[in-house]
C-alpha cells in the first residue's frame, strides 16, 4: 500500500473549516483514500473515503486533486470534540485489505 | 455505522497470567478481523489478521505463540495475552471489515482494551 505523509499537528478555532492534508503521491489505480480519526484512548473511527472524486458525508468533506497526488479532509464546522489525531490511509480493496496507520495529524480544535 | 464491541475495556492482571479480549461484530458478519497494538502517544500497530475458520496471519515480529488469535464464527475474534509480562501492558483494538454492499469495504474498530500487567 502507498505510503501517506501529513503534517504531525495542527490548530484550529472552533466554528472554523479545518482543513486537513495528506500527500499520497505513490498511490495507485486501484487504491483508495481513507481517512479514520481516533479521539484520545478510544478505538478509530472512519470519517470517509474516496477514490478519485470528491466526497461529502454528514462529517466530513474529501478533496482529492485530480491526478490523486493529495487529497484534504475538510470538517466544515470544528467543535472542541474534533480534536483528536486524523489518519490518512490508502489502500486497494483487494487482496489482504490490511489498514496500515502511519503517525497522522494532531488536530487541536480551541475554543 | 456498524458497530464493533470489545470486552473487556479494561484488564489490570499479574505477570504471568493470560488474558483473553473478545471483538465482536454487532449488526454485520465480518469474515476479516483485525487485531492492532498501540503504545502510550504512538500510532496503531498492526499485529494480525483474524481470518474466520482459518489460522490467523501474524505481522513481522509478532508472536504467535504469544498473542493467541481465534476467529471461530463470523461475528466474533478472540485475541489472548499467554503468560503476559509487563511489557505486553499496551492498548489492544479490534477492528472488523464490513465488506461488500454493507458498509462499502469499511473497517470498522472496537474501543479498545487497556491491559495492565503488574
Amino acid at each position: 500500500d502507498a505510503k501517506t505523509t501529513q503534517p504531525p499537528s495542527m490548530d484550529c478555532a472552533e466554528g472554523r473549516a479545518a482543513n486537513l492534508p495528506c500527500n499520497h503521491s505513490t498511490i495507485s489505480g486501484n487504491e483508495y483514500v481513507y481517512w479514520y480519526r481516533q479521539i484520545h484512548s478510544q478505538g478509530p473511527q472512519y470519517i470517509i473515503h474516496g477514490l478519485k472524486n470528491n466526497e461529502t458525508n454528514e462529517m466530513a468533506s474529501l478533496i482529492i486533486t485530480e491526478d490523486r497526488k493529495s487529497s484534504t479532509l475538510i470538517l466544515p464546522h470544528a467543535t472542541l470534540r474534533d480534536t483528536a489525531v486524523y489518519y490518512c490511509i490508502v489502500r486497494a480493496h483487494t487482496g489482504g485489505f490490511k489498514t496500515i496507520f502511519g503517525a497522522g495529524t494532531r488536530l487541536f480544535v480551541k475554543a | 455505522g456498524a458497530v464493533v464491541s470489545q470486552h473487556p475495556s479494561r484488564v489490570i492482571c499479574k505477570s504471568g497470567t493470560s488474558v483473553k479480549i473478545e471483538c465482536r461484530s454487532l449488526d454485520f458478519q465480518a469474515t476479516t478481523m483485525f487485531w492492532y497494538r498501540q503504545f502510550p502517544k504512538q500510532s496503531l500497530m498492526l499485529m494480525a489478521t483474524s481470518n474466520e475458520g482459518s489460522k490467523a496471519t501474524y505481522e513481522q515480529g509478532v508472536e504467535k505463540d504469544k498473542f493467541l488469535i481465534n476467529h471461530a464464527s463470523l461475528t466474533l475474534s478472540t485475541l489472548t495475552v499467554t503468560s503476559a509480562h509487563p511489557e505486553d501492558s499496551s492498548f489492544y483494538i479490534c477492528s472488523a471489515r464490513a465488506g461488500g454492499a454493507r458498509g462499502k469495504n469499511i473497517q470498522y474498530f472496537g474501543a479498545g482494551t487497556r491491559l495492565s500487567v503488574l
